[in-house]
């Protein structure tokens, strides 16, 4: 139990170019969901708390314009990086909280590659 | 507010050796400690994590970490590594809102 799908699992894009990942739980509702990025080498950084039904929270620096978080189910929240540049490059991994489960455990998706040219 | 600090970037052991990965953390509260580990493009998947009650805790695999607030500490470790271990290693502190800020992250090489 506990799965958090993405898709796609990866993507190349052009610059200027938008595009949406999807973060699923398969067998489980989430009212919370987090979206991470991290560059290569390095740590997960936390973008923003996606809450069912509600405009998501950003962490300070990034552009809620640029990357628009919709969690419109208690299943699916999709993050959409608009007008793409190189530098958005990265991998972005979702995490999801079992919203009636016993324990506020992060359940982590498998990760998106972005590359922007 | 919390933080993380993972002590060694990269970590090299032999198979069959003890693997130590060591996390030093920050909080104001209380803290929900967390390891996790990660192959190369996938997400992450949880090792252990500690709550409250019982300062050692066993997680998947044969890791276990001992949780020592003395020491602000949440070393994770292993008696004989694998080959299969090699992989990187995060650390983790849960927040307000159960949010979770990561250590830098451990690389763990594993040589035959």
């Amino acid at each position: 139990g506990a799965v958090v799908s993405q898709h796609p699992s990866w993507v190349i894009c052009k610059s200027g170019t938008s595009v949406k990942i999807e973060c699923r739980s398969l067998d489980f509702q989430a009212t919370t969901m987090f979206w991470y990025r991290q560059f290569p080498k390095q740590s997960l950084m936390l973008m923003a708390t996606s809450n069912e039904g509600s405009k998501a929270t950003y962490e300070q620096g990034v552009e809620k314009d640029k990357f628009l978080i919709n969690h419109a189910s208690l299943t699916l929240s999709t993050l959409t990086v608009t007008s793409a540049h190189p530098e958005d490059s990265s991998f972005y991994i979702c995490s999801a909280i079992d919203a009636f489960g016993m324990s506020y455990e992060q359940y982590f998706g498998p990760g998106t590659r972005l590359t922007v040219t | 507010a919390q933080s993380v600090t993972q002590l060694g970037s990269h970590v090299s052991v032999s198979e069959g050796a003890l693997v130590l990965l060591r996390c030093n953390y920050s909080s104001s509260v209380p803290p929900y400690l967390f390891w996790y580990v990660q192959y190369p493009n996938q997400g992450l998947q949880l090792l252990l994590k500690y709550t409250t009650g019982a300062t050692l805790v066993k997680g998947i695999n044969g890791f276990e970490a001992e949780f020592k607030k003395s020491e602000t500490s949440f070393h994770l470790t292993k008696p004989s590594a694998h080959m299969s271990d090699a992989a990187e290693y995060f650390c983790a502190v849960e927040g307000a809102g159960n949010m979770l800020t990561f250590g830098g992250g451990t690389r763990l090489m594993v040589k035959p």
